[in-house]
């Protein structure tokens, strides 16, 4: 059975730095790409971060990028989000969410296939002063 | 980019079908077919219902159909049911970079 099992979340101040953690079990980890999708209180949900199965690929959403860095050890079967220079509007549940990949001829290299078919419960990320 | 836009509620009573829309741009839901929808109950985590505009993964019934026309997608719900009251999420590719672009959301209540 896929488990994904978040945590690392807290009360952090503005300015402040948290590192999640996401580790996974029942699947080959290192044939996934893994995302990071966060939810306000009583909001929508909102992408944040994609790292590709190998580790050598990230993307980030606008909102994140240049403070957050997404990481895998697939030698442990972890995914990391590391958050710095946290602003309140940061203040979410984060998931971390598994995406299939397939393997594009063209381009010679495996690919996600844009959806997330599996998903953690979600730490929740408070930050404020 | 801007999120996918969803209506903020849906209805219907037991047994009928309803449809829920997802509206973006030729830039993500008219450029790629790979819109995704996702259920969510309160309190839990979501769950994909339909990848790739039209599929749907192991396990989730077949009253749960999605389609596509131009730059909206739609999720229908047949023979509603009681279980089905939940949030649901559209999501899209848009492109290099923005990998998972998401409705505001819809919150279907069975009447």
């Amino acid at each position: 059975e896929v488990h994904l099992l978040e945590s690392g979340g807290g009360l952090v101040q503005p300015g402040g730095s948290l590192r999640l953690s996401c580790a996974a079990s029942g699947f080959t980890f290192s044939s996934y790409a893994m995302n990071w999708v966060r939810q306000a209180p009583g909001k929508g949900l909102e992408w944040v971060s994609h790292i590709s199965g190998s580790g050598d690929s990230t993307f980030y959403a606008d909102s994140v990028k240049g403070r957050f860095s997404i990481s895998r050890d697939n030698s442990k079967n972890t995914l990391h989000l590391q958050m710095n220079s946290l602003r309140v509007e940061d203040t979410a549940l984060y998931y971390c969410a598994r995406e299939p990949m397939y393997y594009d001829y063209i381009w010679g290299s495996y690919r996600g296939e844009y959806h997330f078919d599996q998903w953690g419960q979600g730490t929740l990320v408070t930050v404020s002063s | 980019q801007s999120a996918l836009t969803q209506p903020p509620s849906a209805s219907g009573s037991p047994g009928q079908s309803v449809t829920i829309s997802c509206t973006g741009t030729s830039s993500d839901v008219g450029g790629y077919n790979y819109v995704s929808w996702y259920q969510q109950h309160p309190g839990k985590a979501p769950k994909l219902i339909i990848y790739e505009v039209s599929e749907r993964p192991s396990g989730v019934p077949d009253r749960f159909s999605g389609s596509k026309s131009g730059n909206t997608a739609s999720l229908t719900v047949s023979g509603l049911q009681a279980e089905d009251e939940a949030d649901y999420y559209c999501s899209s590719y848009a492109g290099f970079n923005t990998l998972g672009l998401f409705g505001g959301g819809t919150k279907l209540t069975v009447l």
